[in-house]
C-alpha cells in the first residue's frame, strides 16, 4: 500500500524567510510519480511539479525547489524569500502506474502542511 | 483548473437525502476521479474512471456510486446523505498518456445536517 507523510501540519514564517516542506512517501512500486499541488484559501488545487521516479535531478523554478532523493524516500519542497502570498495548503501526493505501468494512476495525497507567511 | 467543471459549488443536505455532484470535462480527458478532503486527512480517493463505461472503486467509495456514460461526464451520487459525508469534493481528469498533468474541478462544499 502507499502512504505519503507530511510531518509538519503547520509552519509559520516571516515574510522573506525560506521555509521546507517535508515530504516522505512508502510504495513497493519501483515506477512511481510525485507531486506537489497548492491550496491557497480560495480552495482550488494548483498544480506544482510532478517527478517520476527515475529522474532523481533536483529541480527549481523561479523562488520554488525540490529536492527528491530515493534513498530515503522523501520529496521536500523548499521556497527561498517566502512571500505572504505563499500562505496556503501544500499537499505532496504519491501515483502508482497505471497497469500496463505506461502512466501514473491513483493518486495517493499526505495530509497537507499550512504554510501562513508573515508579513 | 480550466476544463474541469464541478457543480454545485455549495449544498446543504438532510440526512437521507441523495444529490448528485456534476463533473464535466472538455478536454477529452480518458481518466477521471472523485476525491473528497477532510481536515488532517488531506485527499482521498473515492471512485475514477479510465474511461467511457469503466469505473472502479478508490479509497473510500461507501456511500457513493459513479457512472461514465460519455467521456466528458463523471457524476458522484451520494445514495443517503450522511453527516460523515460532510466534506469538499474534488473532480479530476487527465489523458492517460505519460507525462500529462491531472486537472482539479474548482471544488464542490457539501454540508450534511
Amino acid at each position: 500500500a502507499q502512504k505519503v507523510t507530511q510531518a509538519q501540519t503547520e509552519i509559520s514564517v516571516v515574510e522573506k524567510e525560506d521555509v521546507t516542506l517535508d515530504c516522505v512517501y512508502e510504495t513497493r512500486d519501483t515506477t512511481y510519480y510525485l507531486f506537489w499541488y497548492k491550496q491557497p484559501p480560495s480552495g482550488e488545487l494548483v498544480f506544482l511539479i510532478r517527478r517520476n521516479s527515475f529522474d532523481e535531478q533536483n529541480e527549481i523554478s523561479g523562488r520554488y525547489s525540490w529536492n527528491f532523493q530515493k534513498s530515503t524516500s522523501s520529496f521536500n519542497f523548499t521556497i527561498t524569500a517566502s512571500q505572504v502570498v505563499d500562505s496556503a495548503v501544500y499537499f505532496c501526493a504519491l501515483s502508482e502506474p497505471n497497469a500496463g505501468g505506461t502512466s501514473y494512476g491513483k493518486l495517493t495525497f499526505g495530509q497537507g502542511t499550512i504554510l501562513t507567511v508573515h508579513p | 483548473n480550466a476544463g474541469v467543471t464541478q457543480t454545485p459549488k455549495f449544498q446543504v443536505l438532510k440526512t437521507g437525502q441523495s444529490m448528485t455532484l456534476q463533473c464535466a470535462q472538455d478536454m477529452n480527458h480518458e481518466y477521471m476521479s472523485w476525491y473528497r478532503q477532510d481536515p488532517g486527512m488531506g485527499l482521498r480517493l473515492i471512485h475514477y474512471s479510465v474511461g467511457a463505461g469503466i469505473t472502479d472503486q478508490g479509497e473510500v467509495p461507501n456511500g457513493y456510486n459513479v457512472s461514465r456514460s460519455t467521456t466528458e461526464d463523471f457524476p458522484l451520487r451520494l445514495l443517503s446523505a450522511a453527516p460523515s459525508q460532510t466534506s469538499v469534493y474534488f473532480c479530476a481528469s487527465r489523458l492517460t498518456a505519460s507525462g500529462n498533468t491531472i486537472y482539479f474541478g474548482e471544488g464542490s462544499w457539501l454540508t450534511v445536517v
